[in-house]
Formats: structure tokens, C-alpha cells, sequence
């Protein structure tokens, strides 16, 4: 079981561009959240998605949306990108009901 | 509000020295307490959870809702505990599910 699979592990783009990033949950899991982690920080709720609906939603703009899609993988969108969207992106999956939350690598974003 | 404080951003020890990782909480309901480790070049992984009440790799966290803490120990730090440390909550109950991180703290155990 590769567990939770994200891509892609780096990227750089430039300010005002638009960025997609993907998420494949462990095997038997329909549950994907995403996190920011800023440098120095712990890493931060964007949303959770379940039954392709986004169930909740943290501190984040607009600018942040997702998808998730039948076979429960997902994708995390950022429009209009800032300097400070640059960090890593995380992806944890889980099952339903639970909190057994299983971590991805993350994407490294880096915004100039 | 959820928030998590882990006051200590780098710990140092030596092997086979007691090692405790501070963590206070704030939340209104009913919290679920966690540890989440990351060794280098690896990810995140959960330690332990407070409502399994398990000690792993040595590892022990009591909730303590009087104190609002839930601080991790080891009695004898070993040099493989090398790592990033969160404590992260989230709600026991079904309505609320995101984890909420601490900003961690670096343990470092030297030889």
C-alpha cells in the first residue's frame, strides 16, 4: 500500500498564476484534508472534502478551492498566486467517522 | 477557538536522559488530543493518540483537562527520537474536523 500519494513534490510558478495540486488517499479511505505548512510552522486546515462535498472549510480565501472526485482522490486549486502562498501542501486521508489521519509528502510550492 | 501551544520551538538532550515535549490546549469542547512525529526526510506520522491510552516507542501523553496540557515523556530518550514533535487536536465529537497544530518543537538527543 503506497499509502497517501501527492503530486507533484515541487513546483514553482509566479506570482498571479494559477496552481493544481493532487492527492491520492490511502487504499480504503473517502476522506481527504488538505494543510499549508508555512516554514517554522505547524501545519495548517484549508478544508476537508467527503462525498466530493467540502465538509469544512478553515481560514483560508477564496483563492483556495478543491475537488474531490469518485475514487476519492482530490485536487487543491490556488488562483490569483501570492508570495506568501509558498509552503508546503499537505494531503491526509482518512475514513469517515474517524481521525485516523495518514500524511502525504506534500508539495513543496515556491511562489516568486 | 482551537488553539495548540508547544513553548518550546528546540529540545536538547542527552541519551538515556528523561525527556518531556510541552503541549497546552485551548478549546470549549470536547477535545481529542494527538502527537504527530516527523523523523528527517519523512512524513508526518501519528505517535499517539490520548483516547487510545497506548505507549509507543516508549512514548506516554496523559490528558490533563484540569491543566489543559497533554504533555509527551519518555523516560529514557534514545538518539532514533530525533525528530519534529506537534501535538495537534481536533473535536471527539462529529462536527468539527479539523486538526489543529501546535508549531512544534525539535528534539534533538545527543549521544
Amino acid at each position: 500500500d503506497a499509502g497517501v500519494t501527492q503530486s507533484p513534490t515541487h513546483l514553482i510558478k509566479t506570482r498571479g498564476q494559477q496552481v493544481t495540486l493532487r492527492c491520492s488517499p490511502k487504499s480504503g479511505h473517502d476522506t481527504v484534508s488538505w494543510y499549508q505548512q508555512a516554514l517554522g510552522q505547524g501545519p495548517q486546515f484549508i478544508f476537508q472534502y467527503y462525498e466530493e462535498e467540502e465538509r469544512q472549510r478553515g481560514n483560508f480565501p477564496d483563492r483556495f478551492s478543491g475537488h474531490q472526485f469518485p475514487n476519492y482522490s482530490s485536487e487543491l486549486n490556488v488562483n490569483a498566486l501570492l508570495l506568501g502562498d509558498s509552503a508546503l501542501y499537505l494531503c491526509a486521508s482518512s475514513l469517515a467517522g474517524t481521525h485516523g489521519y495518514t500524511f502525504g509528502s506534500g508539495t513543496r510550492l515556491t511562489v516568486v | 477557538a482551537q488553539r495548540v501551544t508547544q513553548p518550546e520551538k528546540l529540545l536538547s538532550v542527552f541519551k538515556g536522559a528523561p525527556v518531556e515535549l510541552k503541549c497546552n490546549y485551548s478549546y470549549s469542547g470536547s477535545p481529542e488530543l494527538f502527537w504527530y512525529v516527523q523523523y528527517s526526510r519523512q512524513r508526518l506520522q501519528l505517535l499517539l493518540r490520548h483516547i487510545s491510552r497506548e505507549s509507543i516507542k516508549g512514548f506516554t501523553a496523559d490528558l490533563n483537562k484540569g491543566e489543559t496540557s497533554f504533555h509527551l515523556k519518555k523516560p529514557f530518550a534514545q538518539e532514533e527520537d530525533s525528530a519534529m514533535y506537534y501535538c495537534a487536536l481536533t473535536d471527539s465529537g462529529g462536527s468539527n474536523y479539523k486538526l489543529t497544530f501546535g508549531k512544534g518543537t525539535l528534539l534533538t538527543v545527543n549521544p
